[in-house]
């Protein structure tokens, strides 16, 4: 079973830009990987699946197009643009084989 | 509007049982497999288990097999999840989670309930 690496926090300035990496164990770099929104005392919200060809199907229900993905080798990304106020999350990434990262929590500054 | 509402936690003993239960609500229940996911406090997410649409096939994690049984009555749109025999490394919230298939397959989880706290200890 592939292991998801996240870096455990970031943040960015609103109005800014910030790209948050889900990265692979070595071996993985065919899988696909989901990322998933999760609001503080909220449940998570699907976002978008991501391959290396970049988003894999469609993007969850109300997602804005500010928020975009790119996979590359063993890494797969999220960007969000012109960060807003609600956009403050933790943000997981998860394996089409049902293994999650820790988690990355943004800030907005 | 897709709506997925837990319940059924709380304190539970190490060794004892409870049982959560997810109403659906928004969308043809039977259509979908739906799984339980939890996270353990200050840490992430964890696949426990899923239900294909029918109901005839279940899948678990290795953490809880033999332990959980998820189970589901399509005529009352409702998911369960008993828990027996659950120990301290259980305590998480419990959210149950919807599949875009009718089968298990592919992890992706499209929508989510707020979940439900359960907390094993003595």
């Amino acid at each position: 079973q592939p292991v998801l690496t996240q870096p455990p926090s970031a943040s960015a300035s609103l109005g800014a830009s910030v790209t948050l990496t889900c990265t692979l164990s070595s071996g993985y770099s065919d899988y696909k990987v989901d990322w998933y929104q999760q609001r503080p005392g909220k449940g998570p919200r699907f976002v978008m699946r991501v391959g290396t060809g970049g988003i894999v199907g469609s993007k969850g229900d109300g997602i804005p197009d500010r928020f975009s993905v790119l996979g590359s080798g063993l890494n797969r990304y999220l960007t969000i643009k012109n960060i807003q106020e609600e956009d403050e999350s933790d943000y997981h990434c998860g394996t089409d084989h049902g293994v999650f990262g820790g988690g990355t929590k943004l800030t907005v500054l | 509007e897709v709506q997925l509402v837990e319940s059924g936690g709380g304190l539970v003993q190490p060794g004892g049982s409870l049982r959560l239960s997810c109403a659906a609500s928004g969308f043809t229940f039977s259509s979908y497999a739906m799984s339980w996911v939890r996270q353990a406090p200050g840490k992430g997410l964890e696949w426990v288990s899923a239900i294909s649409g029918s109901g005839g096939s279940t899948y678990y994690a290795d953490s809880v097999k033999g332990r959980f049984t998820i189970s589901r009555d399509n005529s009352k749109n409702t998911l369960y999840l008993q828990m027996n025999s659950p120990r301290a490394e259980d305590t998480a919230v419990y959210y149950c989670a919807k599949s875009g298939t009718m089968v298990f397959y592919g992890y992706l989880f499209d929508y989510w309930g707020q979940g439900t706290l359960v907390t094993v200890s003595s």
